[in-house]
Formats: structure tokens, sequence, C-alpha cells
């Protein structure tokens, strides 16, 4: 069955500290995406990225990093120099599914809540 | 372009009664999908829209929810009779179709709170 585990429930740190927020994932699929979200206190969620299980490569935006990993089922994700603005929930989420199907529910994981103090 | 919307964005009602949820997704996304999240849990699928076709709905908890996406275009989410563990948030996402899973564009959510 597909699973996603966020083990840290909330973390807190002082703002410009660099920051890593885990996810492990389970899935029989060979084919499957995994996904961050972020929900800012006003409550929409924001997506931030999606990647196939075919690209490993690790992926810099910014002051935000991925670092995928499949031998170790993770998709963690980094801030560095953390600010208060990045105050949030962050969703760790995993889709499956051919390449020729449509559409495709999203397993969450609990989240992990976020705070940067100033 | 204009995001996913969700109307209302909060509704309180009594237990028995019956809400309406609307979402209207991006124009042009043929995918629609609802999720709830339960306060303190994770955020649950309910169902997934293709154009007007439901093409899962593993999700709904049961039969005293109900969805529609007629013509294709915004869907609808009632909950009739409601009860107190209908409490939670409603989101909505959208996607455009295309192969695999693609970014899923969520909206505000819709806070329901039955007493």
């Amino acid at each position: 069955a597909q699973k996603v585990t966020q083990a840290q429930t909330e973390i807190s740190v002082v703002e410009k500290e660099d920051v890593t927020l885990d996810c492990v994932y389970e899935t029989r699929d060979t084919t499957y995406y995994l996904f961050w979200y972020k929900q800012p206190p006003s409550g929409e969620l924001v997506f931030l990225i999606r990647r196939n299980s075919f690209d490993e490569q690790n992926e810099i935006s910014g002051r935000y990093s991925w670092n995928f990993q499949k031998s170790t089922s993770s998709f963690n994700f980094t801030i560095t120099a953390s600010q208060v603005v990045d105050s949030a929930v962050y969703f760790c989420a995993l889709g499956w599914g051919l390449i020729y199907n449509q559409g495709g529910k999203l397993i969450f994981g609990q989240g992990t809540e976020l705070s940067v103090k100033p | 372009e204009a995001g996913v919307t969700q109307f209302p964005s909060h509704s309180v009602i009594e237990k028995g009664q019956t809400v309406t949820l609307r979402c209207d997704p991006i124009s042009g996304h043929d995918n629609l999908y609802w999720y709830r999240r339960v306060m303190g849990k994770e955020i649950k699928f309910l169902l997934h829209f293709v154009k007007e076709s439901k093409q899962d709905e593993s999700g709904m908890p049961n039969n005293r929810f109900l969805a529609e996406r007629t013509g294709g275009t915004y869907s609808t989410l009632k909950v009739q009779p409601a009860e107190l563990e209908d409490s939670g948030v409603y989101f909505c996402a959208s996607s455009r179709i295309q192969g695999g899973v693609g970014e899923q564009y969520f909206g505000p959510g819709t806070r329901l709170t039955v007493t």
C-alpha cells in the first residue's frame, strides 16, 4: 500500500538557520510522483515541486532544495537561511500511475509545522 | 489565470442539516479532485473527476456525500445529512489532462463545522 510519513510534527528554528523537512514514502509502483506543498496561515495549499520516480536529480530553487533518494525512499526538503515568511505547514505527497493514465489521487503525509522565529 | 476557487470559505451547520460546497477549477483543467482534512490529521482524497465523469470515488466516506460536476466545469459536494465527524477543511484541486500525475493546484478550502 502507498504511504507517506513525515515524522517531524513540529520544527522551530531561528531566522537564517537551515532546516530540513523529512519525507519517507512507500509504494510498490515503479512509476510514481512526489510533491511538496506549503500551507501558510492563510490556509491555501501552495504547490512547490513535483518529481517523477525516474528523475533522481536533486533540485534547487532559490533557498529551497529537494533531495530525492530512491535507495532510502526519501524526498527531503531543505530551506536554506530560513525566513519568518517560511513559517507554514509543509506537506509531502505521493501520486502514482502509468504514464498514460489520467490524473491520479495524492496521498499526503501528516504535515510538518515549521515555525521560524525572528 | 485565476486559481481554483471554493465557496463558501466557512460554513457552520447543525447536525442533520445539508450543506453544499462549490469548487471552480482553473479554466481548462479537466481533472478535478476533492480532498478533506479532519483536524490534526492528514489530507485525505475523496474523489476525482475527469471532465464530468467520476474517475475514482474510492475516498468518499459514505452515501451521505454526493459529488457532481455537470458540464465538466464547476463541481459541488453535498453532505446530507451532516454529522459531527464531517467537520474539517474540504479542499478542491485541479490539474490538466496529461500522462501520469500532474501538478494539482489547490483552492483555499472550505472549513465546515458541524455542531
